[in-house]
Formats: C-alpha cells, structure tokens, sequence
C-alpha cells in the first residue's frame, strides 16, 4: 500500500509571510496527526483528527496555526504569519482505527528567515 | 512537555556490536512504542510493548519494560551500518484515543 505522503518536502520562507503544508494519509486511516519536530528533539503533537473532527489541538498555536480535514481524507495545516521559532519538520501520521501503530510521512523541511 | 528522557543521547559502536537505548518516562502508561528515523526521513514503527507486557522481541530488536520503574529499554543485536538513526520511544498515556508523546532520541552510530 502507498504510504503517507506530504507535499512539499521543503519550504524556505521570510518570517511573517504565510506557508500550507499538505499530507495525503494511507487509504482507510482515519486516524490523521500533525507533528513539529524541532532539530534535535522529538516530534511533539499539534493535532489530530478523527476523520474530518478534531480529536486533540491542546499544543496547536491557534494564533498562527491552523489545520483542516475536508472529507476526512487529505489535511493542510497552515501557518499565518511565521515565526522564526518555526523552523521545524513537520510530520504527518495516520492510522487505522482503533490500532496503536502510526505510520509517517517523509516530512516538510520549513526553514523560516 | 515530553514525557520520555532518552538515555544516552547519543551512542557510537563497531558494526556487530549490540546497542543499548534507555528510556525512562513519568506517568502510568497504556503502551511504550519505539520509532526509528533515519536523517531527513520519516519514522518508521519498530516495536509496541503494552503496560502488562515485561519484555517481546522483533528479529534482532528486544524491548522490555519495568512499570515500576517507569524504565524501558531497546536492544539491538549484531549491529549494522543501516542500524545508524536516530531512536525515539513513544508513550500512551492517554484515556481516549492514543496519543504519543515522543522523547528526544538516542542518535546511533554504527561504525564499519
């Protein structure tokens, strides 16, 4: 089966302008995440639907991220502006209902000058 | 707040050798998961041991986990250079639907 894919996989932006990321999950996962991981440390949740609804967003910066499912298939998440405390991979995940195992995607390399 | 700290944080063997990761974490958990990231890729899922599971094994990987120590371990036998990531365990703690929070990582080197 096809894995998770994210486009693009990098994106170089100046601070306060806006940048999307978009994560296609596997086929039936309706189980999507969102992950910042900053050089060095390990990924940290944004958010995470269930289907097209928002399961958890407790460490999503409302004030300048935001994320959505429609259909409960593809997700973007959205940064407007950028800080330079950006710079991050973002990761996307999904999994199968009711399993414990989340696959991932390659990432989006966001360097914010 | 990451839940997991991730002992060493960085490790360097000889091909063959066996590696040792440690991680220990603070609240009662559902399950402990160990990931694999190679540089500038994804993770990849390795291993999950539940909170009534002591110890399970996946070809030359073998996790434990005390719970009373809130401690768990991943051993990777006769090493290979393909084996140089970086590791990271992963713990549900959560009432509802999973939710992993990640240490930050044991970086493997595998020297030829």
């Amino acid at each position: 089966e096809a894995g998770v894919a994210q486009s693009p996989r990098y994106k170089i932006i100046e601070k306060r302008q806006s940048v999307a990321f978009w994560c296609n999950p596997i086929s039936g996962h309706a189980t999507l995440y969102w992950y910042q991981q900053i050089l060095g440390q390990g990924p940290k949740l944004l958010i995470q639907f269930q289907n097209n609804g928002v399961v958890d967003d407790s460490q999503l910066p409302k004030d300048r991220f935001s994320a959505e499912r429609l259909k409960g298939v593809d997700s973007t998440l959205k940064i407007q502006p950028a800080k330079l405390e950006d710079s991050a991979v973002y990761l996307c995940a999904s999994s199968r209902p009711r399993t414990d195992t989340q696959y991932f995607g390659p990432g989006t390399r966001l360097t914010v000058l | 707040s990451q839940q997991g700290e991730e002992d060493p944080q960085a490790l360097s063997i000889q091909e063959g050798e066996n590696a040792t990761m440690n991680c220990s974490y603070k609240t009662s958990i559902n399950n402990l998961q160990w990931y694999r990231q190679n540089s500038g890729r994804g993770l990849v899922h390795l291993i999950l041991i539940r909170s009534n599971e002591r110890e399970k094994h996946s070809g030359r990987l073998r996790v434990t986990l005390d719970t009373s120590k809130k401690s768990s371990s991943l051993l990777i036998t006769a090493s290979r250079a393909a084996d140089t990531a970086s590791y990271f365990c992963a713990t549900d703690a959560s009432q509802g639907a999973q939710k992993l929070v990640f240490g930050q990582g044991t970086r493997l080197t595998i020297n030829p």
